[in-house]
């Protein structure tokens, strides 16, 4: 089975600050990894996804995360942040290889940003 | 852009009456799924589903039934409502079960009073 921590249930941040949002997973297999933001009000949208190749992804708005295998780390940084990152930002896992519900995403429990002007 | 879609954003049912939350997806997806958000919980998965007519048990179904008819469309069933079931139901499609992105609609917040 997989398990996701986030860390920080919260992050305030000013604006222009860089910002780190933390993620451990704990899995006995290879996993596929992902970071959703919610928007107040709103459903998840996908922020990025770690499916194979560079362990450094970007999305197209100036967050990235370094997938570390050693570590079972996803962490999401952004160098600079804008009063509309303000959000709640899920890490999720799930298996490369399907075995019933556990092919489902396994989702952390949330990390809400708050930038502040 | 793929586009699922629930029926209603905010919901107010009394104790015990059947509720129906109803969820549509535009991109013909085999896998639709039903989650329960509620604060410093996360999401977690009542049930989900990866062909038509098909369904399975995810992490939290008790108290809930699930119905799909057709591909397009799955159906959350509170049997009979209790205040504990107060929470943000939140769908999501997926072409593929595993490894792959799930997309979500706006959420239904759910009050039972």
């Amino acid at each position: 089975a997989q398990s996701v921590t986030q860390l920080d249930s919260q992050v305030p941040v000013f604006e222009e600050a860089p910002v780190e949002l933390r993620c451990n997973y704990s899995s006995s297999v290879s996993v596929y990894l992902f970071w959703y933001v919610q928007y107040p009000n709103q459903g998840l949208q996908l922020l990025l996804k770690y499916l194979s190749g560079s362990t450094l992804v970007e999305s197209i708005n100036g967050f990235e995360a370094e997938f570390n295998k050693s570590q079972t780390s996803f962490h999401l940084r952004k160098p600079s942040v804008h009063i509309s990152d303000t959000a709640e930002y899920f890490c999720a896992v799930t298996p490369m290889n399907y075995g019933g519900s556990q092919g489902n995403l396994i989702f952390g429990k949330g990390t809400k940003l708050s930038v502040k002007p | 852009d793929v586009k699922v879609t629930q029926s209603s954003r905010y919901l107010v049912k009394r104790t015990g009456e059947k509720v129906f939350l109803e969820c549509v997806q535009d991109m013909d997806h085999e896998n639709m799924f039903w989650y329960r958000q509620d604060p410093g919980l996360g999401l977690r998965l009542i049930y989900f589903s990866y062909d038509v007519k098909m369904k399975e048990k995810g992490d939290i179904p008790e108290g809930y039934s699930v119905s799909r008819e057709k591909k397009e469309r799955f159906s959350l069933i509170l049997e009979s409502a209790s205040t504990n079931q107060t929470s943000m139901y939140l769908c999501a499609s997926s072409l593929r079960v595993w490894g792959d992105i799930q997309y979500f609609g706006a959420g239904t917040r759910l009050s039972v009073l």
